[in-house]
């Protein structure tokens, strides 16, 4: 398997744009997270989803961030509009559901927002 | 609410030498699971090592090994041996949400 997959890797875009990331989650895992990660705040959960249904979006930041899983294996997180606080690495991770069992992580999508 | 705090933001180690990177967690799950990932300088995250809470033996990876006490809600990681490529951030996280905590940036000097 290629492992988790994210695009775009880099991203910049002008505040009040539309944002769109994207992720292929590992065939067969049944639980999809989505990240940010900041020098200020860490790695923080925004989204998890169990069987493409969201579980716990508390860690939305705010109602400009939405996720969607239409299906087991696409994944979008948009902001829209865009602003230069949103700048970070977004990151992606699946696994299989279940508290015993680690998640895998894509390689991230740096996001600028100038 | 699950919560991880891991309250050391650097640690600082000789090659060979073993490191204790703190992790403590709350939760009011009876069923958790514990992990420790690994971020190197370019930026990927690695899975280290899992502790399932009904697990009674302290769980062990080759050079890695998490120090597990329930009681006092703590899941220490102890990197045995360290060489120099262990330098990075590492994170401890809980699931079944998968929250991480803060990390602790390890660096490794020969």
């Amino acid at each position: 398997d290629a492992g988790v997959i994210q695009s775009p890797r880099h991203e910049v875009t002008e505040m009040g744009q539309e944002v769109t990331l994207r992720c292929k989650p590992i065939s067969g895992h049944n639980s999809l997270f989505w990240y940010r990660q900041t020098m200020m705040r860490g790695l923080e959960l925004l989204i998890y989803f169990n069987n493409n249904v969201p579980i716990d979006d508390s860690g939305m930041p705010e109602d400009r961030f939405s996720a969607k899983m239409p299906n087991a294996s696409f994944s979008t997180l948009k902001i829209q509009p865009s602003e230069p606080r949103d700048s970070a690495v977004y990151f992606c991770a699946s696994s299989f559901q279940g508290v015993n069992t680690e998640a895998f992580f894509g390689q991230g999508t740096r996001l600028t927002v100038v | 609410a699950q919560k991880i705090t891991q309250t050391q933001p650097g640690m600082f180690v000789q090659e060979k030498e073993a490191v204790t990177l703190d992790c403590t967690y709350d939760t009011s799950d009876q069923s958790y699971g514990l992990f420790w990932y690994k971020q190197p300088s370019s930026g990927e995250m690695i899975f280290l090592i899992y502790q399932g809470s009904y697990d009674e033996q302290n769980a062990t990876e080759g050079r890695y090994s998490l120090n597990f006490q329930k009681a006092r809600k703590s899941a220490n990681l102890v990197i045995s041996a360290s060489q120099l490529g262990d330098s990075a951030m590492y994170f401890c996280a809980i699931r079944t949400a998968l929250i991480f905590g803060k990390g602790t940036t390890l660096s490794v000097s020969s």
